[in-house]
């Protein structure tokens, strides 16, 4: 099992929808969680950190089950810009573990 | 402005000629790494620095050397670079304590081994 699981998709989604991607993490350890965009084959550019309580950045919605080791991103009235990779990164100590990534296309 | 440095963008080298591909950050981050990023795989690390002198593995390190000389730079060195170490590469950097602010990453470069 992949210490860090996301479903690589591609998700097609029409402008305005609402899109939802989930992570499962593997390391009931695991101490930071954040979401990553990448555009292609260019370097990744944080999101937004996940806490526990939940966060929301805009349209942008980020929440931690520990309990169940998942973290899921909520993105509201999709833009024709969110088109990217999403990616899902957890921390334990110094090692960083990445996901695969989500890949999200958003047409007109 | 803040940012990790990293050069060459591209590079094409031939099997067992080393190489050294550099990394430089100013924003005085204690933590550096190195990523490989091959498509299905997503970014796998190479090895990481939490402080001047101070490295360690990460998944992937065979092949690869790192040092960690001064704060600012964290060099990968490829000492007889092989056809499966063709990918992209990035390097990264962050502040301690569990990285509030995430992590800020070079523009990435891209290898070739023939």
């Amino acid at each position: 099992r992949k210490e860090v699981e996301q479903d690589p998709g591609p998700f097609n989604v029409p402008e305005g929808a609402t899109v939802a991607f989930n992570c499962t993490y593997s390391n009931s350890a695991s101490q930071s969680f954040f979401w990553y965009r990448q555009d292609c084959r260019k370097e990744p550019k944080l999101l937004m950190s996940v806490y526990s309580s939940g966060n929301e950045d805009g349209r942008f919605t980020a929440q931690l089950n520990r309990a169940s080791q998942y973290i899921s991103l909520l993105i509201r009235d999709s833009k024709l810009s969110d088109s990217a990779t999403y990616l899902c990164v957890v921390t334990g100590g110094f090692k960083t573990i990445f996901g695969a990534g989500t890949r999200l296309f958003v047409k007109a | 402005e803040a940012q990790v440095t990293q050069n060459p963008r591209y590079l094409i080298t031939v099997t067992g000629k080393k190489l050294t591909v550099t990394c430089s950050q100013n924003m005085n981050h204690e933590y550096m790494s190195w990523y490989r990023q091959d498509p299905g795989l997503g970014l796998r690390q190479i090895y990481y620095s939490m402080n001047v002198e101070v490295t360690d593995k990460g998944d992937v390190p065979e092949g690869y050397k790192v040092s960690r000389k001064e704060k600012r730079n964290f060099p990968l060195i490829l000492e007889s670079p092989s056809p499966n170490q063709t990918s992209l590469y990035f390097c990264a950097s962050g502040a301690g304590g569990g990285f509030p602010g995430g992590y800020t990453f070079g523009s990435g470069t891209r290898l070739t081994v023939v």
